[in-house]
């Protein structure tokens, strides 16, 4: 079965750092583009960043709430995905999924998602 | 920054009812655009991707259609597991957006 697995959240300081890992299952890790999509609590869903594959050299593009601040890596030898996260903010508060993207650049499988909780 | 509307932002429904949701891009998207189902406490689930294309193992009762600026999903003969709230997210540019969610309700 295709599976995407987060680990790593947990409740940091303001200012803390994180890092946050995906396994993957089940399918070719190094073919595809993979992103970190995150959720507020009692919101909606907010894009956070990309890593594309070895094809596309891969180059990382990132939302503007987040960038200089975290940054995405991937392992293809080891099919997994990273998402280390420096000077937390309280917004930053939320669910973090990571997710693959697939046909048309939808985000065709997703993982169970880990919550990361900012706060003194 | 593309803007994405989702309106209603909930509805109520009985089993059996069609219903049917927008999304509005902040300006023209050429069917880059996907729904997303969410369930409460759980990931999202891709359910059409190219503004109508169905995912793989999606009811036939879903359905998307739209172009330009304008998307709409439509759920034939709603069935109990299909209350939840909905995304849309445009994938023309970057960074893909999603609208807010309309969440579909039991009358």
């Amino acid at each position: 079965e295709v599976q995407l697995v987060e680990s790593g959240g947990g409740l940091v300081q303001p200012g803390g750092s994180l890092r946050l890992s995906c396994a993957v299952s089940e399918f070719t890790f190094s073919d595809h583009y993979m992103d970190w999509v995150r959720q507020a609590p009692g919101k909606g869903l907010e894009w956070v960043g990309r890593t594309r594959n070895k094809a596309h050299s891969y180059t990382t593009e990132y939302a503007a709430s987040v960038k200089g601040r975290f940054t995405i890596s991937r392992d293809d030898s080891k099919n997994s995905l990273h998402l280390q996260m420096n000077s937390l903010k309280s917004e930053d508060t939320a669910v973090y999924y990571c997710a693959r993207v697939g046909a048309a650049d939808a985000f065709d499988i997703w993982g169970q998602g880990t919550m990361v909780t900012v706060s003194s | 920054d593309i803007q994405m509307t989702q309106s209603p932002s909930s509805v109520s429904a009985s089993v059996g009812d069609r219903v049917t949701m927008t999304c509005r891009a902040s300006q023209g998207i050429s069917s880059w655009l996907a729904w997303y189902q969410q369930k409460p406490g759980k990931a999202p689930k891709l359910l059409i991707y190219g503004a109508s294309n169905l995912q793989s193992g999606v009811p036939s009762r879903f359905s998307g259609s739209g172009s330009g600026t304008d998307y709409t999903l439509t759920i034939r003969r709603l069935q109990p597991e299909d209350f939840a709230t909905y995304y849309c997210q445009q994938a023309n540019s970057f960074p893909p957006t999603f609208g807010g969610g309309t969440k579909v309700e039991i009358k």
